[in-house]
């Protein structure tokens, strides 16, 4: 159970074009779901919260216009990143949670995309 | 500023091996700590603690939590590579987990 997906594994897209990540929850409703972004050797850096149907909320530093995220449904976010440039390449990973405000709640991870901006 | 911080950032052991890996917090509002194993992708959830003293087990691996002194320990014992990973420590409060920066661990034959 807990099993969440994310599409696409692996991108290479080049400098200026828009690159949309999906993020499913295959068995189980997520109210909440965050975005991370993790560099080589450095933790996880949390981006966004995002609950059903309602406004994401971002952390501090990071560009809502250029990580534009939608939570459409109890069981997909998007993250959709505006203008990629060499700078965003990552490697981005969703979470989700049956909670709200799921702070201090267990977080089921996707396996992660890796983004590539020539 | 809430912060987590893992000790030791790197770790090298043998095969049968125990090891104690370290995590202290410090998080307004603290709600949860949780260990995660991270291989080549994205995390896999361990351990979710909220009460301090009392120890979860899980095979080989357990973990307790001790909110006296805000922290936690992830012991393993009789290592395998398998085991071969980064642990993450996080501490979540109302809003959000706050992570540690891991600890690698290499498990060699």
């Amino acid at each position: 159970g807990a099993v969440v997906s994310q599409h696409p594994s692996w991108v290479i897209c080049k400098s200026g074009t828009s690159v949309k990540i999906e993020c499913r929850s295959l068995d189980f409703q997520a109210t909440t779901m965050f975005w991370y972004r993790q560099f080589p050797k450095q933790s996880l850096m949390l981006m966004a919260t995002s609950n059903e149907g309602s406004k994401a909320t971002y952390e501090q530093g990071v560009e809502k216009d250029k990580f534009l995220i939608n939570h459409a449904s109890l069981t997909l976010s998007t993250l959709t990143v505006t203008s990629a440039h060499p700078e965003d390449s990552s490697f981005y990973i969703c979470s989700a949670s049956p909670t709200f405000l799921a702070g201090g709640e267990t977080q089921y991870f996707g396996p992660g995309t890796r983004l590539l901006v020539l | 500023e809430d912060k987590v911080v893992q000790s030791p950032l790197s770790l090298v052991v043998h095969e049968g091996d125990t090891v104690t890996l370290n995590c202290s917090y410090e998080v307004t509002n603290f709600r949860s700590l949780l260990w995660y194993k991270q291989e080549k992708k994205a995390p896999t959830f361990l351990f979710m603690l909220t009460s301090s003293g009392i120890e979860k087990k899980s095979g080989r691996l357990s973990s307790i939590l001790d909110k006296k002194e805000l922290s936690s320990i992830l012991n393993i014992t009789a290592t395998q590579t398998g085991d071969s990973a980064i642990y993450l420590c996080a501490a979540g409060n109302n809003r959000k987990l706050i992570w540690g920066l891991g600890t690698s661990l290499a498990v060699n034959p």
